[in-house]
């Protein structure tokens, strides 16, 4: 199985800060690379798709980077909705692989 | 529009089994894989697997071979998964979710969530 590894774990920022979360593949995925947000007690919703494309109706400051076995999403000006648990999925092999989550919470 | 409405909570007893489902709208359901995405409380998420409808393929992840069988009925538009032979470790909150387009793997449209409890 390819292990997804993001860092850091959790994260305290302020309303305005640029956030930046990594997703680490245990092996190349290429660009089949996907960024979620949850928030508590909500079913994810999906922010990036292949590795850097903006899904309809997600803010522009989320933005993605990365191909291979590194990948970024950065958060351009923190919003207080923007509080919640983000998840990297990998899609190029089965299973398809979810890193285990960077909660970014108030500071 | 996209609609995935999933089945109330369930409260089952170690050792039963229990039948989680999906239902669609909004959109060809033959079209689409669905999969389902597994979420213990206060962990983070796990893909289960996904069944082809058209053809009622499925493809697990490992760790759900075995007690775990997803289906579907194209009739109902509507996409299953059963649980057998509870344990207290599969307490969790369980997805379906469905692709952004046929081509591809990001998971745009999710179900509500199924609360499934297993306790004595």
């Amino acid at each position: 199985d390819i292990q997804m590894t993001q860092s850091p774990s959790s994260l305290s920022a302020s309303i305005g800060d640029i956030v930046t979360i990594t997703c680490r593949a245990s092996q190349s995925v290429y660009t089949y690379l996907h960024w979620y947000q949850q928030k508590p007690g909500r079913a994810p919703t999906l922010l990036i798709y292949a590795a850097s494309n903006l899904q309809n109706g997600v803010p522009s400051r989320f933005r993605g980077s990365g191909s291979g076995t590194s990948f970024t999403l950065t958060i351009s000006g923190l919003q207080p909705e923007d509080f919640a648990t983000y998840y990297c999925q990998q899609t190029h092999r089965t299973p398809r692989t979810f890193g285990q989550g960077t909660i970014v919470d108030i500071k | 529009q996209v609609q995935l409405v999933q089945s109330g909570a369930e409260v089952k007893q170690p050792g039963a089994s229990v039948r989680i489902s999906c239902k669609t709208s909004g959109y060809t359901f033959t079209s689409y894989d669905m999969h389902w995405v597994r979420q213990v409380p206060g962990q983070g998420l796990e893909w289960m697997g996904r069944v082809t409808p058209s053809s009622g393929a499925t493809d697990y992840a490992q760790k759900f071979q075995g007690r775990f069988t997803m289906t579907t009925d194209t009739s109902m538009k509507t996409a299953y998964m059963e649980v057998t032979s509870l344990t207290s470790d599969d307490t969790a909150l369980y997805y379906c979710a469905r692709a952004r387009s046929p081509d591809s793997g990001s998971h745009l449209f999710w179900g509500q969530g199924t609360l499934v409890t297993v306790s004595s």
